[in-house]
Formats: C-alpha cells, sequence, structure tokens
C-alpha cells in the first residue's frame, strides 16, 4: 500500500522568508512518481511538479526548489522569499501503476500562510 | 484550452436525500477521475473511468454510491442516499493519457456538499 506522510499541517511565516514543506512517502514499487499540488482557496488542485523514482535530480523553478531523496523516502518543496499569494493547501502526492491505470495516493496537505 | 468543469459549485442537502454531480473533462482525455476531499484531509480516490469503463473503484461506497461515463466523456457522480459523513468536496479530474503512470492530473474546482 502507498501512503504519503506531510507532518506540517500549518506553517505560517512572514513574506521574504524561505520555508520548506515536508514530505515523506512509502511504498514497495520500484517505479513511481511524485507529485506537488497546489490547492488556493479556489479549490482547484494546481499541478506544481513531477519526478519519476529514477531522477534524484533536484530541480529550481523560479521562487521553487524540489529536493529528492530516495534514501530518506523523501520530496520537499520549497519556497524561496514567500509571498501572500504562496497562502495555499499544498499537497505531496505518489502515483504507482495499478491494474491498467495509476492511482494518486495524496498526502493530509500543509496550510502555508504568509503574511505581510 | 477549457478546464475540467464541474457542477454544481455548491450544493446543500438534508441526510437521506439524493445528490448528483456533473463533470466534463478536457476535451480528448481518456482518463477521468472522482475524488472526496472531506475537510483537513488530503483528496481520496472514489472511482477511476479509463474511457467508459471502470479502472479502479474499490474505495467508492458502492451501498450509496455510484458512478457513470456512458459516453466516455462527460461523468455523473451520485450518492443515494446521503448521509452526514458524505459532508466533502468532491473533486473531477482527468488526464490525457491513459496507463502512463506519470501523466499529471488536471483538477477542476470541485463541488462542495453540505449534507444536513
Amino acid at each position: 500500500a502507498q501512503k504519503v506522510t506531510q507532518a506540517q499541517t500549518e506553517i505560517s511565516v512572514v513574506e521574504k522568508e524561505d520555508v520548506t514543506l515536508d514530505c515523506v512517502y512509502e511504498t514497495r514499487d520500484t517505479t513511481y512518481y511524485l507529485f506537488w499540488y497546489k490547492q488556493p482557496p479556489s479549490g482547484e488542485l494546481v499541478f506544481l511538479i513531477r519526478r519519476n523514482s529514477f531522477d534524484e535530480q533536484n530541480e529550481i523553478s523560479g521562487r521553487y526548489s524540489w529536493n529528492f531523496q530516495k534514501s530518506t523516502s523523501s520530496f520537499n518543496f520549497t519556497i524561496t522569499a514567500s509571498q501572500v499569494v504562496d497562502s495555499a493547501v499544498y499537497f505531496c502526492a505518489l502515483s504507482v501503476l495499478t491494474g491498467g491505470g495509476n492511482k494518486l495516493t495524496f498526502g493530509t496537505g500543509t496550510q502555508l500562510k504568509v503574511e505581510l | 484550452e477549457a478546464g475540467v468543469a464541474q457542477s454544481p459549485r455548491y450544493k446543500i442537502i438534508e441526510k437521506r436525500q439524493s445528490v448528483a454531480f456533473w463533470c466534463n473533462p478536457i476535451s480528448g482525455h481518456a482518463t477521468l477521475y472522482w475524488y472526496q476531499q472531506i475537510l483537513g484531509q488530503g483528496p481520496k480516490l472514489l472511482i477511476q473511468f479509463q474511457n467508459n469503463g471502470v479502472v479502479d473503484d474499490s474505495q467508492l461506497p458502492k451501498d450509496r454510491f455510484s458512478a457513470e461515463r456512458l459516453k466516455g466523456v462527460d461523468s455523473t457522480l451520485k450518492i443515494q442516499p446521503a448521509k452526514l459523513e458524505d459532508s466533502a468536496v468532491y473533486l473531477c479530474a482527468s488526464r490525457s493519457i491513459g496507463g502512463r503512470t506519470g501523466e499529471k492530473l488536471f483538477f477542476g474546482s470541485g463541488t462542495q456538499l453540505s449534507v444536513l
């Protein structure tokens, strides 16, 4: 069975601070994908990044960066110089291939509040 | 490109009543998902369709929930009769290619259901 743990329920920071959202996953599959989604107050889940299990190269995209470490089963997400617009719930998710389709298992989410 | 459309946006019903939600995926997307997101939790998969066939409905409470995607395009999720614990946001998502684990999902804004 797959499991995603986001231990941080809520994080509050002041604008321009850096913030890291933690994600730990569990799976017995050797081939899997990891995702981060953002859910603003509007409710729609917005895709941020995807990483497959064979690619441990970390990535930076603007103010966003991701740190994937298979040795610790972690896929952490950092926002540099946070902004008020970054306030949202962030979900980490794990995808494995099951029965011909893929099943996306989500963590419980981290509520990020960025204040002025 | 039009996104995933869902209606209604909000629904309030009394327990034991019936309710239906509608989803129109992105044009050409073969795979469609319904997720249930209870307040404070991550989305949980209810059912996955590949065209008009069910791929995974292992977490669908089949005694009260049903879903169909008759023509392989739009889909309807029904609850009959509703219980208080069904209060949640119901998210529809679609994906362009079936069977590829890493393809990202596109989500609609969801239907927020309140059962009184």
